[in-house]
């Protein structure tokens, strides 16, 4: 079985750019969250959807948004790119949402503001 | 959200057990304790979970305290492949929600 996929793996952009990174979830998981991890701050919560539906939904700016397609794909968007935004983005899958499952994550990917 | 605080590292030698601390004292009733794992350019991994009993899986043991205030990963042969960050993560089943909450977590050096 496939395990969670994040393209693109590497990215570079510049500030004021955006930025579109997309998350292929394990086959048959619908549930879909994502992370953002820094040196300074660790691995924060930004946001989940499942079933194409947002769920919950981290303290970030507006400017970082998601969305989920009909196959469980997801993707985030961060607009306006600043310095700060450079870090490890990863997303994690699940089948269904509670306490006592086990969620999957992604190899992440890298984004460089410059 | 109920915190958790654990050891910023700690050593361990290759093939001997490793216990990882987890103090949780807010803990409420309905809180699943978690332990997730992030070994060097990876993203975390799943390593195992309790609600009120130890448990045990292949990659690990979980103990947890009677009073379910902290809790024990036990690595019991620890290798150089279990070099990483481990995160100790409360869950509560009060809403419908995957949200993982990481704290600092430990870092594992296991040396040959």
């Amino acid at each position: 079985k496939a395990g969670v996929t994040q393209t693109p793996r590497y990215l570079i952009k510049t500030r004021g750019q955006q930025v579109t990174l997309s998350c292929s979830p394990i086959s048959g998981h619908r549930s879909v969250s994502w992370y953002q991890q820094t040196p300074g701050q660790g691995l924060q919560f930004l946001f989940e959807y499942f079933s194409e539906t947002q769920r919950n939904k981290g303290n970030f700016p507006g400017r970082f948004s998601g969305r989920q397609f009909s196959n469980s794909r997801s993707e985030m968007n961060v607009s306006t790119l600043e310095l700060g935004d450079s870090a490890l983005y990863l997303c994690a899958s699940s089948t269904t949402s509670g306490p006592y499952n086990e969620q999957f994550f992604g190899p992440g990917t890298r984004l460089t503001v410059l | 959200d109920a915190k958790t605080t654990q050891p910023n590292s700690m050593e361990s030698n290759e093939e001997e057990p490793v216990h990882l601390p987890c103090n949780h004292s807010t803990i409420s009733g309905t809180d699943y304790i978690h332990w997730y794992r992030q070994l060097p350019s990876q993203g975390p991994e799943y390593v195992i979970h309790g609600l009120t009993s130890n448990v045990n899986n292949r990659m690990a043991s979980l103990a947890i305290a009677e009073d379910r205030k902290s809790s024990t990963l036990i690595l019991h042969r620890a290798t150089l492949r279990d070099a990483a960050v481990y995160y100790c993560i409360l869950r509560d089943d009060g809403g419908a929600t995957n949200k993982l909450i990481f704290g600092t977590g430990t870092l594992l050096a296991v040396q040959p």
